[in-house]
């Protein structure tokens, strides 16, 4: 079964570095998001990407985040300053239809802010 | 706002058990529901989904899920809990009218006994 991939499964930035997680969604699928989940609290939407621009963001994905789809397989989360608070774990996910067709995530990238 | 509620935080049952795990979402007009499990140092894995028909949908795994509208509940349960079945359980629902992304439960952890 297809599935999504995202690299690394764990990153470790010092405060104030840019850092970029990848994710390589399912290949027929139309539909991008970025979810992240801080520590012992529940998961929260970023951002939805599609037609390569962004769909929706939430307050959360302020101006030190951007995603990218730099070629037909690659989505990427870049924070442009890290900040302590960003430590989470990030997790993309993709579908081939809004809504009615369920998400299928990966497994996630821990990104530690030092 | 749109929420969603998953009133246990931790539930332990012993193997062999039943087991149900409340979701209760606010009010929408066409909510779509989704129930998704995490082991632990994973990503989120489909247990099941609700869209529309049948108010008892089969997932995974041996879990059902139950949808009752007049309770705006989505009950997650299983006859026979095994000890591969301990992770953590999110509800989630897509409310329609945004590019689909997810609202997310707290989370319900469940720890199995021998």
């Amino acid at each position: 079964e297809p599935e999504v991939t995202q690299t690394p499964s764990h990153q470790v930035t010092q405060m104030g570095q840019e850092v970029i997680l990848r994710c390589v969604p399912i290949s027929n699928h139309l539909y991008f998001y970025w979810y992240r989940q801080i520590l012992g609290q529940k998961v929260e939407f970023l951002v939805s990407f599609y037609n390569n621009e962004i769909s929706e963001k939430s307050e959360i994905f302020d101006d030190q985040f951007s995603v990218e789809r730099p070629d037909g397989s690659n989505f990427t989360l870049k924070i442009r300053s890290t900040k302590l608070e960003d430590s989470a774990m990030y997790f993309c996910a993709s579908t081939s239809g809004r809504g009615n067709q369920p998400q299928h995530f990966g497994d996630g990238t821990r990104l530690s802010i030092l | 706002a749109q929420s969603v509620t998953q009133p246990d935080i931790h539930i332990t049952v012993s193997e062999g058990a039943s087991l149900e795990l409340r979701c209760n979402y606010s009010y929408g007009a066409t909510p779509y529901l989704f129930w998704y499990v995490q082991s632990p140092g994973q990503g989120l894995q489909l247990l099941l989904k609700y869209f529309s028909g049948d108010t008892l949908v089969q997932g995974i795994k041996g879990f059902e899920a139950e949808f009752k509208r007049s309770q705006s509940s989505f009950n997650l349960r299983k006859p026979s809990v095994h000890w591969s079945d301990a992770a953590e359980y999110f509800c989630a629902v897509y409310y329609g009218g945004s590019q689909g992304n997810l609202i997310f439960g707290k989370g319900t952890k469940l720890s199995v006994k021998p």
